[in-house]
């Protein structure tokens, strides 16, 4: 069965610090790995998505990492800010089909 | 803002009742999603529709229905409604070829009291 696993549930980090989540899949045939940014409440918002032929993306503060060899993903938010804090979704889509694999998700909270 | 426009944005209704929601996709966007996404709970894939036909079948239950108009708009509707059901239900929308980037709407909060 297709899955995506997020780690650590939640953080806690202060303001200005930097941070890396996590996301280990095991989705084949692998099409893309995208992060989303979700707000609580709101729609998840595209950080990045990534194929397999890359390894790096970033965009703004948030940089995200690609092994396809170890089916890992990692997403580094460099210099927290307040408005970082949010849930950031890992999700994985199947080369055959349509069908999209989320995460669980990861909640931040950065504080003062 | 996405440009994916979701209505209404928050509905109460009690047990038993039937509701719509309602999704309109960004312009030139083919593909629409729905996801509903439970208190603390993460995204769940319920159906995904392109160009009016359905494409892919999520967790959705038999009580749940989705349609895509030939504008393009889609409805997903629930009946039957239980007091499990109350969720947010967002509406994603993606344009045709390329990674199937998905926009998302600002959702729709159900409350089945």
């Amino acid at each position: 069965k297709n899955q995506v696993e997020q780690s650590p549930q939640s953080l806690i980090i202060l303001e200005g610090k930097n941070c890396t989540l996590q996301c280990n899949y095991t989705v084949s045939p692998f099409s893309n790995l995208r992060w989303y940014k979700q707000d609580t409440g709101r729609g998840p918002v595209s950080l990045t998505i990534m194929t397999f032929s890359e390894n790096t993306k970033s965009n703004g503060r948030y940089t995200a990492t690609l092994d396809a060899d170890t089916k890992q993903s990692s997403l580094h938010i460099t210099a927290s800010q307040l408005s970082d804090s949010a849930s950031y979704i890992c999700v994985v889509k199947e080369a055959a089909g349509n069908k999209l694999t989320f995460g669980g998700g990861t909640r931040v909270l950065v504080k003062p | 803002d996405s440009g994916v426009t979701q209505t209404p944005k928050h509905l109460i209704t009690a047990t038993g009742q039937r509701v719509t929601l309602r999704c309109s996709p960004r312009s030139g966007d083919l593909s629409v999603y729905w996801y509903q996404q439970s208190l603390d709970q993460g995204l769940q894939f319920l159906i995904q529709y392109y160009n009016g036909e359905e494409r892919a079948k999520g967790n959705i239950l038999e009580r749940f229905s989705a349609q895509q108009f030939p504008d393009l708009h889609s409805e997903l509707n629930l009946s039957s409604l239980e007091l499990g059901d109350s969720a947010l239900y967002f509406c994603a929308s993606s344009p045709p070829g390329g990674h199937y980037e998905q926009y998302f709407g600002p959702g729709t909060r159900l409350t089945v009291t």
